[in-house]
């Protein structure tokens, strides 16, 4: 996955569970980032991180969490009050203070059953 | 706000024809713009990108152009293969505060016919 593996490649969540969705990279990247693909649409940003210990909310961030404890690894949670959290869920990451183009994870689909 | 607007939104070509993609940005901060490949099911790859201080850049059959003064860029691929169909994202992204911003496109889906 060139670097940065996401775990697993599908996941179904029951009504009202919370459910973790992995993300590791062993590309020295500082910072982070989740996003959600739709069916037929784009990119939208949930969360992002620049260094550990610090994420901030990107443009759809209500229903879901996440830590940032390691450089290496950027968890998301997608929490029950995520009303429709049945998407495509992409981790990514570049190095912090170079612009350059993201690498990303392989993703996670997520289904509610 | 930001954003990014990206035509059309499907694109079919005969395989040997050239496609055209097309964004226009609004943020005239923004100085990198990278395009990403998105194969079915897959996740995105960048295939090329243009920094601000340049107008034009190539690789093989692709080439991106920037236009700073009317804030739009291209992706150009010419001699079209049915592999090159996918979903291609552009992307615009500025130095932000401890990093930098990136808003995407809405993508375009391309279609190669044999």
């Amino acid at each position: 996955d060139g670097g940065i593996t996401q775990s697993p490649k599908y996941l179904f969540r029951k009504e009202g569970q919370n459910v973790t969705l992995s993300c590791e990279q062993n590309l020295n990247h500082d910072a982070m980032y989740w996003y959600r693909q739709d069916p037929g649409q784009g990119l939208r940003l949930i969360y992002y991180s620049q260094i550990v210990n610090d994420f901030q909310k990107g443009d759809i961030a209500e229903g879901y969490s996440v830590s940032r404890e390691k450089k290496e690894s950027f968890p998301l949670t997608v929490t029950s009050a995520q009303k429709n959290p049945t998407a495509f869920y992409l981790c990514a990451s570049t190095p912090r203070t170079v612009t350059y183009g993201y690498t990303f994870g392989s993703g996670t689909r997520l289904t509610v059953v | 706000g930001e954003n990014v607007e990206q035509h059309p939104s499907t694109l079919s070509v005969q395989e040997g024809d050239s496609a055209v993609i097309k964004c226009t940005y609004s943020d005239s901060a923004s100085n990198y713009f990278p395009w990403y490949k998105q194969e079915l099911g897959k996740r995105p790859q960048l295939i090329i990108d243009i920094r601000s201080n340049v107008g034009e850049k190539k690789d093989q059959r692709i080439a991106v152009t920037l236009n700073k003064t009317a804030k739009h860029f291209s992706l150009h691929i010419t001699e079209t293969q049915p592999e090159d169909s996918a979903v291609y994202f552009c992307a615009a992204s500025r130095v932000n505060t401890g990093g930098f911003k990136t808003i995407f496109g809405a993508g375009t889906r391309l279609f190669v016919k044999a």
